[in-house]
């Protein structure tokens, strides 16, 4: 059982260029975030979403952007990327917002150069 | 005012002794509090869930949530030095997202 899988799990971009970080959960899980955690630091709300075809925008939204055509992936997008972004980011999803727990991917260790 | 506060620490503690972390949050409307522990490198997990007023033990640890106060703590009893890790609070927000707090990084000493 994979529970979340996020990939990649380091890359290195240069300031401008675009990636998309992937997540995939295959608990059928309604409810998947996106988090970014800089050094020392707890977890950002980037972007979050509530089912298919649903996101909405967390605490630290600009310079990126998801989707969520499936219950099962949720990838995001950073578009012109900027050092600002230089963090670890991590997916997690849960089956609802109350009483139950966030399943975290593994994160993905990202440096804008 | 953040969403959720947390003291960032380092808090060190005596191995044997009791750790005790605080946590405030803003959202009146909050019904669920989490306790997540993460060592360097890793992701987080779940340690504690609480969601009513009151006392919620586990083994060494307990969750306290006072809803009147905004208020949710977790003491850990015994600490271990295997205790050493950041503690994560957060809390629902408009039931459907979770907020976490920047976290209290704990030292157990020998």
């Amino acid at each position: 059982n994979a529970g979340v899988t996020q990939t990649p799990k380091f890359r290195i971009l240069k300031i401008g260029q675009s990636m998309t970080l992937q997540c995939t959960q295959d608990m059928n899980h309604n409810y998947m975030y996106w988090y970014r955690q800089d050094p020392g630091m707890g977890l950002k709300l980037i972007y979050y979403s509530v089912g298919a075809g649903i996101t909405d925008k967390g605490e630290v939204p600009n310079g990126y952007n998801v989707s969520r055509s499936t219950t099962e992936d949720f990838p995001l997008r950073l578009e012109l990327a900027a050092p600002s972004q230089t963090s670890v980011y991590f997916c997690a999803s849960s089956g609802t917002a109350l009483n139950e727990k966030l399943f975290f991917g593994s994160g993905t260790q990202l440096s804008v150069l | 005012q953040k969403e959720v506060e947390q003291n960032s620490g380092p808090l060190s503690v005596p191995e044997g002794a009791i750790a005790s972390l605080n946590c405030t949050y803003s959202d009146r409307g909050s019904q669920s509090f989490f306790w997540y522990r993460q060592y360097s490198g890793k992701s987080p997990e779940l340690i504690m869930f609480i969601y009513s007023n009151g006392d919620k033990e586990d083994g060494r640890f307990t969750a306290q949530l006072n809803k009147a106060s905004q208020y949710v703590s977790l003491l850990i009893r015994d600490s271990q030095p295997s205790d050493s890790a950041t503690y994560l609070c957060a809390v629902d927000s408009s039931a459907s997202k979770i907020i976490f707090g920047s976290g209290t990084r704990l030292s157990i000493r020998p």
